[in-house]
């Protein structure tokens, strides 16, 4: 069964600092790749996704993200955080066949300082 | 363009009970998905409605079971609740089934059995 994985459950960063926050996924077939935020009391909001094509993809918010096939992973990077990033950020994955059934991770949840 | 809604927002119950949550599609959409949030988890997907035929679920038992109008709107029904229950309840729409297809969230409702 496919599934994803979110090793860093917390992480602080500095306001101006850069962000980069990791997603691996095991499955045999190439996955359709998202990236949600969620803030407290809130719904999920998309980031940005990866289907096909390059494999570094730009979403909203300055955020970006790059597919690395040989790692298995897809990496979410902001290069430049600001206080209002802080939320809880999840990584999903989906497959065709599976009727656009979204597999997420456990989340990481991020701590800006000022 | 109206989002996803979801009602109630919140919702306490006891242990036995059932309980009925509904959701609205965005305008034009005719897929609907529920997710189940526990708390500090990422959503797990528990079934997804397409043209009110249930199309696709996740490992959940029997007891939790949907609906889904005419108008694409749908329900997400539980019986004989369970304390381990407890948790968001996320409703997603998105349109048509081929490929992958980007689905957008509500703000979820939160159910609390006691």
């Amino acid at each position: 069964a496919q599934s994803v994985t979110q090793p860093d459950i917390h992480i602080t960063v500095s306001e101006g600092a850069s962000l980069e926050l990791r997603c691996n996924y095991s499955y045999g077939a190439t996955p359709y790749l998202f990236w949600y935020v969620q803030s407290p009391g809130q719904g999920l909001q998309l980031l940005l996704k990866y289907f096909s094509g390059d494999t570094l993809v730009q979403g909203i918010k300055g955020f970006e993200a790059e597919f690395k096939r040989s790692q298995s992973s897809f990496n979410l990077r902001k290069p430049s955080v600001h206080w209002s990033d802080a939320a809880e950020y999840f990584c999903a994955v989906a497959f065709t066949g599976t009727a656009s059934k979204l597999t997420f991770g456990t989340g990481t949840r991020l701590q800006v300082t000022l | 363009e109206t989002g996803v809604t979801q009602s109630p927002t919140h919702l306490i119950k006891t242990r036995g009970q059932q309980v009925t949550l509904r959701c609205s599609s965005q305008s034009g959409h005719n897929t609907v998905s529920w997710y189940q949030q526990a708390l500090g988890q990422g959503p797990q997907f528990i079934f997804q409605y397409y043209r009110e035929e249930e199309n696709g679920r996740g490992n959940f038992p029997p007891r939790f079971s949907g609906l889904q109008f005419p108008n694409y709107s749908s329900e997400l029904n539980v019986n004989a609740l369970e304390l381990d229950d407890s948790a968001l309840y996320l409703c997603a729409s998105s349109f048509g089934l081929a490929g992958v297809r980007e689905q957008f969230f509500g703000p979820g409702t939160r159910l609390t059995v006691l």
